[in-house]
């Protein structure tokens, strides 16, 4: 069985520039989560998408954060326009019903 | 707000000794702590958790224990061994992995041969 993936792994951006991350749950897996590690901090929840709609999106640091998840299967993280505070590892997981929430090898975003 | 806190930030020991973490707790609801441990580079991988209607739980050298009055949660590997080092992370959240999990810092283990 896949387990959660995330793409790029890596993605170097201007202040001001857009990126979106793409995140792939595990098959059948019916939460999504979308947390962001900044600067060796703990890891801090942004948003839970429950197929597709948004169960909990109260950790979204503010507007400039735009996530989607159409159809229920994969979703994507839209940053737009990144500031320099948006640079950390950002995560994906998911889980079925109340399991384990399991974890994708993230996102290394840099804004310059 | 919500918040957990972990102790110690960095630890390190010698292989065959064991290490324990420890975490607090701010909301009295949680019922869930998994216990995540990430090495460099990978993904934060579930190494064991416990729900709040028991107090300790184990798996070979890795055990949970919980006291919900004091609202604390440790982590303890016993024979420690140099591939258990990594940056352990506890959480808190609500109905399993249901709901949001709130993260201690992590604490970086380093086992030493």
């Amino acid at each position: 069985e896949a387990g959660v993936t995330q793409f790029p792994s890596h993605s170097v951006i201007e202040k001001g520039q857009t990126v979106t991350l793409r995140c792939d749950p595990i098959s059948g897996h019916d939460n999504l989560y979308w947390y962001r590690r900044v600067m060796g901090k703990e890891i801090k929840f942004l948003l839970h998408f429950v197929k597709e709609s948004k169960q909990d999106e109260s950790g979204m640091p503010n507007n400039r954060f735009l996530a989607e998840r159409t159809g229920g299967t994969y979703s994507t993280l839209k940053v737009q326009p990144a500031e320099l505070e948006d640079s950390g590892v950002y995560f994906c997981a998911s889980s079925l019903g109340t399991s384990a929430q399991h974890f994708g090898d993230g996102t290394r975003l840099s804004i310059l | 707000g919500e918040n957990v806190e972990q102790h110690p930030s960095t630890l390190s020991v010698q292989e065959g000794d064991s290490a324990v973490i420890k975490c607090t707790y701010s909301d009295s609801a949680s019922n869930y702590f998994p216990w995540y441990k990430q090495e460099l580079g990978k993904r934060p991988q579930l190494i064991i958790d416990i729900r709040s209607n028991v107090g300790e739980k184990k798996d070979q050298r890795i055990a949970v224990t919980l006291n919900k009055t004091a609202k604390h949660f440790s982590l303890h590997i016993t024979e420690t061994q140099p591939e258990d080092s990594a940056v352990y992370f506890c959480a808190a959240g609500f109905s399993g992995g249901y709901n949001k999990l709130i993260f201690g810092a992590g604490t970086r283990l380093a086992v030493h041969p």
